[in-house]
């Protein structure tokens, strides 16, 4: 079965610079979820989108933004990378309904590295 | 969101069965619960989610207290591979809405 794509899988920046990430979802579903996880940490939620409109929104630095497409594919965009940065980015998504239909997939990570 | 505590580790030896305990004691009505499981390197993984029956997949088991401030995933038989971090995470029913992922518990599997 097809799962969540993410690319790409790794990236090394240098500080200051930008990167892009972008988030394939399963198809038919229209619910797309960014997580950060920094080292030994939990995943943090960063955004989410419902049909293409923004539906949450975390912990997302000023920094950064992300959109979806009218594919339902995500891009998340981060500018004046720092070292904090450093992370894994997992992309997540679901089909509409609202908790009562489940689960999120999470895709497999992009792992960012500033230096 | 409503806070869940989960022991920050527990350990089962291969193939008995593993209950996962989950405190939310200020959980809501509307509340959902869910189960996530993370290998190492691997994005989370779907469990389990219920809202007031216990529930039961070809994974785990979910089992809720009566008045909903606790509850416990049964792992039936453990196995090597389900040695992970194991998420008890609350949300409401609304699409789109996050769920946030508390500090978990790391489940250890001897052989």
């Amino acid at each position: 079965a097809a799962g969540v794509i993410q690319s790409p899988r790794h990236l090394i920046k240098e500080k200051r610079e930008t990167a892009t990430l972008k988030c394939y979802p399963i198809p038919r579903h229209d619910t797309v979820y960014w997580y950060q996880q920094g080292p030994g940490q939990d995943p943090q939620f960063l955004i989410s989108f419902y049909e293409k409109m923004q539906s949450d929104k975390g912990s997302i630095p000023d920094r950064f933004s992300a959109q979806q497409f009218s594919d339902y594919h995500s891009e998340l965009n981060m500018s004046s990378l720092e070292l904090g940065d450093s992370a894994l980015y997992f992309c997540a998504s679901s089909l509409a309904g609202g908790r009562a239909a489940g689960e999120l997939f999470f895709g497999e990570g992009s792992r960012l590295t500033v230096l | 969101d409503a806070k869940t505590t989960q022991p920050n580790s527990m350990e089962s030896n291969e193939e008995e069965p593993v209950h996962l305990p989950c405190n939310h004691s200020t959980i809501s009505g509307t509340d959902y619960i869910h189960w996530y499981r993370q290998l190492p390197s691997q994005g989370p993984e779907y469990v389990i989610h219920g809202l007031t029956s216990n529930v039961n997949n070809r994974m785990a088991s979910l089992a809720i207290a009566e008045d909903r401030k606790s509850s416990t995933l049964i792992l039936h038989r453990a196995t090597l591979r389900d040695a992970a971090v194991y998420y008890c995470i609350l949300s409401w029913e609304t699409s789109g809405s996050r769920l946030t992922f508390g500090e978990g518990t790391q489940l250890t599997v001897n052989p």
